[in-house]
């Protein structure tokens, strides 16, 4: 079965701009996940799709990122304006709902804010 | 999210000894996860572990959860240059929700 999708793979932006990294998770996994990685940390959950609602998004920075998951399938994550502690891999990450534990990871989203 | 401690850190072995890495909850855990992290890569899902004292081996590695199911830890016999990378554990929070720890990174001499 094909993996997660993520693009682009790379981007490199100056602050204040805005960015939208988009995910295709694994055909039938209801539930996905976006995480933001900072180099030497572990992923850390920013958002969180069951179908097409948001089951949480409660460390999502709000003023500034802004996440939809349209039809129940594709997601899409932008942050908008960008910060220079923004610089991150964004991870999305899908699970079927019953073993939601066991979540596969796409290839990632190196952001570069400068 | 909840909170887990790994140790060491990172870890340095000589190709062909033997390691342990360690993931610490100050509160009891309904079950913990062990993901790996290749250098440049994306986490990829290794084992869960949910009894309380279970151990689950995959070839050189032994996963085991503490009998209070407030630790885990991650046994590596005769270390090799692809065993290279970070080990994360993650542990549940809220519904559905993993939060993982901060890994083990893990380098090997030949």
């Amino acid at each position: 079965e094909a993996g997660v999708a993520q693009s682009p793979r790379y981007k490199i932006i100056e602050k204040r701009q805005s960015v939208a990294f988009w995910c295709n998770p694994i055909s039938g996994h209801a539930t996905l996940y976006w995480y933001q990685q900072i180099l030497g940390q572990g992923p850390k959950l920013l958002i969180q799709f069951q179908n097409n609602g948001v089951v949480d998004d409660s460390q999502l920075p709000k003023d500034r990122f802004s996440a939809e998951r349209l039809k129940g399938v594709d997601s899409t994550l932008k942050i908008q304006p960008a910060k220079l502690e923004d610089s991150a891999v964004y991870l999305c990450a899908s699970s079927r709902r019953d073993r939601w534990n066991e979540q596969y990871f796409g290839p990632g989203t190196r952001l570069t804010v400068t | 999210g909840q909170q887990v401690m790994q140790i060491p850190q990172y870890q340095h072995v000589q190709e062909g000894e033997d390691f342990t890495t360690y993931c610490n909850s100050s509160t009891t855990l309904s079950n913990i996860q062990w993901y790996k992290q290749r250098p440049g890569g994306h986490p990829v899902f290794l084992i869960q572990l949910v009894k309380s004292g279970e151990v689950k081996k995959q070839k050189r590695l032994t996963f085991q959860f503490g009998e209070a199911k407030k630790n885990s830890s991650l046994h590596i016999t005769a270390t090799q240059t692809t065993d290279v990378g970070t080990y994360f554990c993650a542990v549940p929070f809220g519904d559905y929700k993993l939060s993982f720890g901060a890994g083990t990174t893990v380098t090997v001499r030949a």
